[in-house]
């Protein structure tokens, strides 16, 4: 079965203290994974897609990286505006997107 | 361009009430995607709508029925709310169905009493 592990649940940091948040996950077949942050009572919003190990994207203070089974949503010198839920899904063969349960970053000013 | 849009935004039905909640997207995506999204469950695919004219069951349908009216609308009913539908539902579309970033509507929160 497809399953996404998020680790932490909830991360607390200051602003300006970098950190990476976790997605693992156990997929036959991976054709993608993706990122998503979502505000509270928003929709989720689309942020990276990685397609094959050792890909990386970067947007802003924000940097996603993949392995073969994890990636890690790297995140450097925050500001209290990058509070949210960050969202990991992957996408197998059946084309359907299997998300994992979320980390909840707050940055404290 | 407004993306996805979805109504109502918040709505309370009293067990054995129908509803139907109306999306709509202006992308000209394809593919369109109805998820519910409860604490500690993440978000999890109710139907889908691989192109006009299909629709196919995500992982969790029972209780809930969609139309696909046309490209730009999907809609999803509640034929018989139950209080295990009290969630946030939200659409999203992607260009094709694959591995295509999908984008999500502002969500509907229903209450079921």
């Amino acid at each position: 079965e497809d399953q996404v592990t998020q680790s932490p649940e909830a991360l607390r940091l200051q602003e300006g203290e970098s950190s990476s948040l976790n997605c693992s996950y156990t997929v036959s077949g991976l054709r993608g994974l993706f990122w998503y942050r979502q505000d509270p009572g928003k929709g989720p919003e689309f942020l990276f897609t990685l397609y094959s190990a050792g890909e990386e994207k970067e947007k802003e203070r924000l940097k996603a990286t993949l392995t073969k089974k994890e990636s890690f949503l790297h995140i450097t010198a925050p500001k209290p505006e990058d509070s949210a839920t960050y969202l990991c899904a992957v996408q197998a063969p059946s084309q359907k997107l299997v998300f994992g349960q979320g980390t909840r970053l707050t940055i404290n000013p | 361009n407004a993306g996805v849009t979805q109504t109502p935004k918040f709505q309370v039905l009293k067990t054995g009430q129908s509803m139907t909640l109306q999306c709509a997207q202006d992308m000209n995506h394809n593919s369109m995607y109805w998820y519910r999204q409860d604490p500690g469950m993440g978000l999890r695919l109710i139907y889908y709508s691989a192109s006009e004219g299909t629709t196919d069951k995500g992982e969790v349908p029972n209780g809930y029925n969609v139309s696909r009216l046309n490209k730009r609308e999907f809609s999803l009913r509640l034929e018989s709310a139950a209080p295990s539908q009290t969630s946030v539902y939200f659409c999203a579309s992607s260009e094709n169905n694959g591995p295509y970033e999908q984008y999500f509507g502002p969500g509907t929160r229903l209450t079921v009493t």
